[in-house]
Parts: C-alpha cells; structure tokens; sequence
C-alpha cells in the first residue's frame, strides 16, 4: 500500500544522538495532549501523553514539553536508534472530545 | 491481547460498490471513531459513537455510513457517493472523555 506521509517534513538524525520533534497545536485551551509514532502500513501507537497542568513528562527514553505560552509540544527521544524511524504526531484535545492530530513528521535514523 | 482489529488490511473497491471496513475491540471502551488518513495530512474524523446504537458525524461523513449496535463493533461503510475513497483508513476507541484514543492497524481502501 502507498505510504502515508508522503510530503511530510524530516527529521533526519544520527543513530545515538537525541531527537527532538516539534508540534504546534491550535486550541490554547486543549488539556490534554498525546505523541502518536506511526510505522509504515501500520496504525499509530501511543507513545506518552501530558495534561495541560505538567509542562515536562518522562517516560523511557521519551519526553514530552509543554509550552501552552506558544502552544508549542515537543518529543525529544534520547539515544535515537533504528526502529525510532517512523511518522511522529501530535494529537490535542479538549475533555476528550473532538481529538485534533497534526500532520506528522518523519524521522529516519541514519547509520 | 486487547486490541482493536480492523478487517481487511487491504480492500479494492469498483466503480459504483460500496465496501464495508470491520473494526472490532475488545478493550470495553465506550467511544470508537473511524478517521481517515491521506498523504501529508492529519487523521480526519470520518463519524464517532460514544455509545451503543448512537453515533455522529464528523468533519468529512459525507460518502460513509456506520452502525453501532454491539459496543465492540463500529463498521464503516464507503458507498458509491464518496468520490475519492482512496486512502488508509483507522479504526480507533477511547475508554471514556478524557483518555488516551487508541487505534486499529489501518484497512487500505483503493479504487480500481
């Protein structure tokens, strides 16, 4: 099947360095928020989430930056390594309703 | 495992026919949604059920059609209206408002 994502910007990043992806969302007043990774063919996967009353989440190897100032949303991935190559997007949402996702960007993983 | 499963990974539909895309989940959540997802662009929500034998359209409903009468199951039907059905389409739930939305592993959809 072709490929979604086709004209999505990229990022591409050394294999061991860190990421760093960006989102912007659209409602200032969104209180919750999620990282989606998304592989070729396949459905997105849930990565890490925040509510508007953290600005910093930590999961493993994964963290998520809340700026509601600029309405800014950031996934950093440290220690980038091959299977980290996908489609990566946001979602936001106000009380679960009316989920909103961003376009995405492509991470590849250079060697 | 819990899971939503969508069926067929991949589906070609004819001039004229309408196709129906099946999404099953067994994780007892209330909502399910169908999005589409084309090239370069965010999912759009096609139509979304918070419950049984109820559900509402969403930003591009036009050209589908769905059914909700068992909580585990939300088919998605593409008729003959819908002029540019090409595209991958997702199956998703969430537990209640205020949670995370999970998806299915997507169904192909092409015009040939």
């Amino acid at each position: 099947g072709e490929s979604v994502g086709l004209h999505l910007p990229t990022l591409s990043v050394q294999e061991g360095d860190n990421s760093i992806i960006n989102c912007a969302y659209s409602n200032s007043a969104s209180d919750y928020f999620i990282w989606y990774k998304q592989e070729s063919g396949k459905g997105p996967q849930f990565i890490i989430d925040i509510r508007s009353n953290m600005d910093k989440r930590q999961g493993q190897r994964v963290t998520v930056l809340l700026n509601k100032t600029v309405k800014h949303l950031s996934l950093q991935i440290a220690a980038t390594q091959p299977g980290d190559s996908a489609v990566y997007f946001c979602a936001e949402t106000l009380r679960g309703q009316n989920f909103v996702f961003g376009p995405g960007t492509r991470l590849s993983v250079l060697p | 495992d819990g899971g939503i499963t969508q069926s067929p990974k991949y589906l070609f539909r004819k001039e004229g026919q309408n196709v129906t895309l099946s999404c099953e989940q067994n994780l007892n959540h209330d909502a399910m949604y169908w999005y589409r997802q084309d090239p370069g662009q965010g999912l759009r929500l096609i139509y979304y059920s918070q419950i049984v034998n109820d559900f509402q359209k969403g930003d591009i409903a036009e050209g589908y059609s769905v059914s909700r009468e068992k909580k585990e199951s939300f088919p998605l039907t593409v008729t003959s209206a819908q002029k540019n059905p090409t595209a991958f389409y997702l199956c998703a739930s969430t537990q209640s408002r205020g949670n995370t939305i999970y998806f299915g592993e997507g169904s192909w959809l092409t015009v040939v």
